[in-house]
């Protein structure tokens, strides 16, 4: 079964720099969500969107966007890069707001 | 505030059973999740509660309790491959989806 596509799988970018990571969600699926993990921390919700609007917003930086396009895949535009900034960003895709989500296999962002 | 808490790390044998506990304290409730995350990879989704009762699924188990803001995961006869971080999650109050994540519990199966 097609599962979540995160690109690229790692991502290596030196401070003040920018880097959009993006997400193709599992067919079907109209409902995205961004979430960041640092190492030995649980997944903090950044942002999320039904039908390609915003439907929800965390603690996600200024220096951070994201949209969602008319094909339903996601794009989260990371600028001013920071080395706090180095973590597992994950895409998580679902078929509605209710229902489970779905995890890609993240992309590994290193700022340096 | 929200607030979800569950064991840091737990130890079991293999071919044992072994209960992961988690409480939760949130702004409304829509639903807990159960995910099972090896080290640098995605969260793998395991089940879903959102009425109270148990919810079977192979060697997997959820149970939950709304009035007392409370979960477990049961894990069966316990391979080593189950070795992996547990994390509870739920999705608050509001129709937004997100999930809001315990800090995830350690287990540790050994032969």
């Amino acid at each position: 079964a097609a599962g979540v596509i995160q690109s690229p799988r790692h991502l290596i970018k030196e401070k003040r720099e920018t880097a959009t990571l993006k997400c193709y969600p599992i067919p079907r699926h109209d409902t995205v969500y961004w979430y960041q993990q640092g190492p030995g921390q649980d997944p903090q919700f950044l942002i999320s969107f039904y039908e390609k609007m915003q439907s929800d917003k965390g603690s996600i930086p200024d220096r951070f966007s994201a949209q969602q396009f008319s094909d339903y895949h996601s794009e989260l535009n990371m600028s001013s890069l920071e080395l706090g900034d180095s973590a597992l960003y994950f895409c998580a895709s679902s078929q509605g707001l209710q229902n489970e989500a779905f995890f890609g296999q993240g992309t590994r962002l290193t700022v340096v | 505030g929200q607030n979800i808490d569950q064991p840091t790390e737990m130890t079991a044998t293999e071919g044992a059973i072994v209960q992961i506990n988690c409480t939760y304290q949130t702004s409304g409730f829509n639903g807990l999740f159960w995910y099972q995350q090896h080290a640098g990879e995605a969260p793998t989704f395991l089940s879903y509660n959102v009425l109270d009762g148990l919810e079977e699924k192979g060697r997997f188990s959820s149970f939950l309790s709304r009035s007392k803001g409370y979960s477990y995961l049961l894990l069966k006869e316990l391979q080593m491959k189950d070795s992996a971080s547990y994390l509870c999650a739920v999705k608050g109050s509001g129709n937004t989806g997100k999930l809001i994540f315990g800090q995830g519990t350690t287990l540790q199966v050994k032969p």
